[in-house]
This record gives structure tokens, sequence and C-alpha cells, in this order.
């Protein structure tokens, strides 16, 4: 059973461009974490998602970033215009939903912005 | 905002020694959730305590919940080198919205 897949491991992009980052849940799971982490810090929360459903999206900056989890396919986070402050590590969680379920994490996207 | 903070910050122990991490929260919770991180990789669930649930086991883990002091506390027994990592609590409340604290890093010595 294949963990919570998440790509791709590293990204770089230009400042101005769009970075898209792709989290595949662990089979089975409904329910999507995004939280970003800057080194040597916590994670913190950006946003959460059921299928086709954002359900908390309190962590997210208003403007250029988004969050997509369609019935079919992946989570997406789009990132656009990318500034130099946006360069982090992006990680991803699933977890089925019921109470008192883990998060399984994926190993995250590393996004550099030159 | 973040819900929890981990103390301490950093911890350097001996091998064989125990290593004991705190974790201090803001509001109610359904369970708190204690993660390990290695280097460059995403966090790994260790062990889950519900509120109403005061201290649980698990191998040579051990973790405390005082909900009314809003704190955790995680101890590591017998520590051994791969143990290295960073360890975070992380608190859910309704919406099942799970909030981490800024970890512990935590090494250890051969």
């Amino acid at each position: 059973n294949a963990g919570v897949m998440q790509n791709p491991r590293h990204l770089v992009r230009r400042r101005g461009q769009e970075a898209r980052l792709r989290c595949s849940p662990m089979k089975g799971h409904s329910h999507v974490y995004w939280y970003r982490q800057l080194p040597e810090e916590g994670l913190k929360f950006m946003v959460y998602l059921q299928k086709e459903n954002i359900i908390d999206e309190s962590g997210m900056p208003k403007e250029r970033f988004s969050a997509e989890f369609p019935k079919e396919g992946p989570s997406i986070l789009r990132i656009q215009q990318v500034v130099r402050g946006d360069s982090a590590a992006y990680f991803c969680a699933s977890s089925p939903g019921s109470p008192d379920s883990p998060l399984h994490f994926g190993n995250g996207t590393r996004l550099t912005v030159t | 905002s973040q819900q929890g903070e981990e103390d301490p910050q950093a911890l350097s122990i001996q091998e064989g020694e125990n290593a004991t991490m705190n974790c201090s929260y803001k509001t109610s919770i359904n369970n708190l959730q204690w993660y390990r991180q290695n280097s460059g990789r995403g966090l790994v669930h260790l062990i889950l305590i519900r509120s109403n649930e005061r201290e649980k086991h698990s191998g040579r883990l051990r973790v405390t919940l005082d909900t009314s002091k809003k704190s955790s506390s995680l101890l590591i027994t017998a520590s051994r080198a791969a143990d290295t990592a960073s360890y975070f609590c992380a608190t859910a409340s309704g919406t099942y919205k799970y909030i981490f604290g800024t970890g512990t890093r935590l090494k250890v010595l051969a």
C-alpha cells in the first residue's frame, strides 16, 4: 500500500513563475492537509481539504496561493507569481478523516525560488 | 497562530539516557499526537493520546497528558543514536484541523 506521494521532490522556480505541487493521498484517504516548513522550524498549517471541498484555508495567504482536491487525481497546491519568501518545504498529509486517525505524511516538495 | 510549543527547543543526550520533551497548547483538544521527523523527510506518527487519557505507552515511548495545565510530555527511554530527529506535538480540536508545535531537536550521541 503506497504511502502519501508528493512530487516533485525538488522544484526550482524563478521569481514570477508559477509553482504546482502535487500530492496523492494514501488509498482510502479522503482528507488532505498542506503544511509549510522553513528550515529549523515547525510546520505551519496552510489548508485542509476533503474531496472537492476546502474545509479550512485559514493558514493560506489570500493572494497567489490556491489549493484543490478534485474528485479524480491528486491534490494540487498552486503558487502563482512566486517570490523568494515562498522558498520552503511543503508537506502534504492525508487521513481517512475518522476521529483519532493519525496523519500520514509525504516526504515533501522543496521549493526554491531564485 | 501555532497551537503547540515544545520545550526544550534542542536536547543533546548520551546513548542509553532518557529524553524528555514537553508540549504546551492553548485551547481545548480532542487528542494530542506526537510525531518524529528525520532530516529531509516527512513526519512519522508515533503515538496518540486522547483528551480523556492521562498516560500512554508504546515500546520505549511514554506520553502523559495534563489537560488542566494544557501540557503533554514525551519520554523516550534508553535512547539510541537512531532516535536522533525532531519531535513535534500536534493537537486537534473540532474539525480535525491539526496544528503542530515548534518541535524539539533531539541529538543522541553514541
